[in-house]
């Protein structure tokens, strides 16, 4: 049973460009959540989706970021325009449906850096 | 929202136990603690959780204080795979997000 898997792992981008990072949950689960990492920091919650909805969206910044998980095909977090400022380690956790507390698998993460 | 403070880093030697404390003094009473780790390079990974009673599984045990203020990690023989950053996470009241803690690096000597 593969694990959470994000690609790429690692993404360059110029400042101005747009960067998708992408997020297969573990088999069964319907559950992902993304968290962003800055150096030398803790995860910082940004955004839970479940199929086609997203549950909570509070830790996104209000501009530029937005995410999905489609009915079919991984979760996507898109980041438009990017700043330096958005260079940051990106990671992606699932968790089976129902299931609670909830117990999170998280990916090897994308290491975004802006030019 | 819940908080919890965790030392910045501890050292050990190998194959001795580690205590990982963990402070949570705004704990609600439905609140689950749970302990993740971090190795370089790589996202967290499940080491244990709990809610009011001691919890043994094969890779750790979770001591929780009577009054569930604070809370200890402890491995029992420490291995330089061990090595790692040990967040001490919350899941925040009515939501469904973790707020992970500053975390403490733990440092295993041979």
């Amino acid at each position: 049973n593969a694990g959470v898997m994000q690609n790429p792992r690692h993404l360059v981008r110029r400042r101005g460009q747009e960067a998708r990072l992408r997020c297969s949950p573990m088999k069964g689960h319907s559950h992902v959540y993304w968290y962003r990492q800055l150096p030398e920091e803790g995860l910082k919650f940004m955004v839970y989706l479940q199929k086609e909805n997203i549950i909570d969206e509070s830790g996104m910044p209000k501009e530029r970021f937005s995410a999905e998980f489609p009915k079919e095909g991984p979760s996507i977090l898109r980041i438009q325009q990017v700043v330096r400022g958005d260079s940051a380690a990106y990671f992606c956790a699932s968790s089976p449906e129902g299931t609670g507390p909830e117990k999170l698998f998280f990916g090897s993460g994308t290491q975004l850096s802006v030019l | 929202d819940a908080k919890t403070t965790q030392p910045n880093s501890m050292e050990s030697n190998e194959e001795e136990p580690v205590h990982l404390p963990c402070n949570h003094s705004t704990i609600s009473g439905t609140d689950y603690i749970h302990w993740y780790r971090q190795l370089p390079s790589q996202g967290p990974e499940y080491v244990i959780h709990g809610l009011t009673s001691n919890v043994n599984n094969r890779m750790a045990s979770l001591a929780i204080a009577e009054d569930r203020k604070s809370s200890t990690l402890i491995l029992h023989r420490a291995t330089l795979r061990d090595a790692a950053v040990y967040y001490c996470i919350l899941r925040d009241r009515g939501t469904y997000k973790y707020i992970f803690g500053t975390g403490t690096r733990l440092k295993v000597l041979a």
